[in-house]
């Protein structure tokens, strides 16, 4: 069975600190693992995408990485902002199917 | 990038009525929309793909009479909730799959309250 992983459940940080957000997946075969901003009431926003070729992206201040041998991504925010609290959503699509596996999301909240 | 937009991003609504939520890709051709309900502080939950000109493929506890989805064309879809009831008060997201693109891109939501 397809699944997504994600953690911490929720991250409390303070403004201008670094974080770094998890996602293990057990997804084949696999196609991209996307990552997704969702602010509250608000529909999510893509950040990055990455195939099984990349193992990192940038964002501005998100980097994605990305280990296909192990199935594992991260999510990296370097000097966070108050704007940065949302919940982070790792998606991770097969290939062979038209639908894609959503994890719980990160909920993070970035405090003065 | 894409963009999906969801029409209209609130509504409240009484108790046995119906409701029509758009969701048009603006800019591409979304071959493939997904609609999504969200609780509060809780994930995206799956309810329906649909493909253009072809009935919506429902997932398992979604009731498909409750729930109308068209798919008229490659831009636009809607979902209809019938005899709308408290508990179908919720966040409704939509979002469109780019043809050749296994990327979806999602709509900013619409928030239907049901009194």
């Amino acid at each position: 069975k397809n699944q997504v992983e994600q953690s911490p459940q929720s991250l409390i940080i303070l403004e201008g600190k670094n974080c770094t957000l998890q996602c293990n997946y057990t997804v084949s075969p696999f196609s991209n693992l996307r990552w997704y901003k969702q602010d509250t009431g608000r529909g999510p926003v893509s950040l990055t995408i990455m195939t099984f070729s990349e193992n990192t992206k940038s964002n501005g201040r998100y980097t994605a990485t990305l280990d296909a041998d192990t199935k594992q991504s991260s999510l990296h925010i370097t000097a966070s902002q108050l704007s940065d609290s949302a919940s982070y959503i790792c998606v991770v699509s097969a290939s062979d199917a038209g639908k894609s596996t959503f994890g719980d999301g990160t909920t993070l909240t970035v405090k003065p | 990038g894409a963009v999906v937009s969801q029409h209209p991003s609130w509504v409240i609504c009484k108790s046995g009525t119906s409701v029509k939520i758009e969701c048009r890709s603006l800019d591409f051709q979304a071959t493939t929309m997904f609609w999504y309900r969200q609780f509060p502080k809780q994930s995206l939950m799956l309810m329906a793909t649909s493909n253009e000109g072809s009935k919506a493929t429902y997932e398992q506890g979604v009731e498909k009479d409750k729930f109308l989805i068209n798919h008229a064309s490659l831009t636009l879809s809607t979902l209809t909730v019938t005899s709308a009831h408290p508990e179908d008060s919720s966040f409704y997201i939509c979002s469109g799959m780019r043809e050749f693109y296994n990327e979806q891109f999602f709509g900013p939501g619409t928030r239907l309250t049901v009194l």
